[in-house]
């Protein structure tokens, strides 16, 4: 079994203040864990990915996200947010072979300006 | 990465009619994906469509009602069939490229709008 959870529907930040996006995942195997960005009435981006490689991970857009086993948590962060980053925000986690993947309820990011 | 389009992006239809969904990926796929997402809320699969088989699909989702195919790796179809007002979705398809295992790119999405 599997499931993620995203620890806040909504977030916002000022332009140009750091991002923290949470979110925290259960897996019965190891997991590789995913975020995807939703632009409004757009598909999904995949921001970045872990799959048991380095624990942190570097994405797209100056994204990044620490995978710590510990804590059973995968939280997307950025240093200096910008306005083209106001949307939404899945974690994904993915295991039992890659069969299924289960989404987070998701966050939306607002940017102030 | 591949490109993957959808067609049609966005349709208004009455209810108790169909509407069928393609999607078509430019690259080699080893699986086919559909996705709901309703109004405000995150994506719940639908469906693994299967290459020349029936698709499988997830608890709470009916072949009678999304019917699926998938002649051939890199083209699918869903129809939503007999629709009602809370059909009203976006339909997502998504794709595992070949070589990239584990990692799902997604569509841009069918905006639905039921009467």
């Amino acid at each position: 079994a599997q499931s993620v959870t995203q620890l806040d529907s909504h977030v916002s930040v000022s332009e140009g203040t750091p991002v923290l996006l949470r979110c925290n995942y259960s897996s019965s195997y190891s997991p590789s864990l995913f975020w995807y960005v939703q632009h409004p009435n757009k598909g999904l981006q995949l921001l970045l990915k872990y799959t048991s490689a380095a624990t942190l991970v570097k994405g797209i857009n100056g994204f990044e996200a620490e995978f710590k086993k510990s804590e059973t948590s995968f939280h997307l962060t950025k240093p200096s947010a910008h306005m083209s980053d106001a949307a939404e925000y899945f974690c994904v986690v993915s295991s039992e072979g890659y069969q299924k993947v289960t989404f987070g309820t998701g966050t939306k990011l607002q940017v102030i300006p | 990465s591949a490109v993957i389009s959808q067609k049609p992006s966005r349709d208004i239809c009455q209810r108790g009619t169909s509407l069928t969904i393609q999607c078509q990926v430019d690259s080699q796929v080893t699986m086919m994906f559909w996705y709901r997402q309703q109004p405000g809320q995150s994506l719940t699969l639908i469906a693994t469509a299967n290459q020349g088989s029936e698709a499988t699909y997830e608890s709470g989702f009916v072949i009678d009602k999304f019917p699926i195919s998938r002649p051939n790796l890199t083209f699918s179809t869903l129809t939503v069939s007999n629709m009602s007002p809370e059909d009203s979705s976006i339909y997502l398809c998504s794709v595992v490229l070949a070589g990239e295992s584990g990692t799902q790119y997604f569509g841009p999405g069918t905006r639905l709008l039921v009467l």
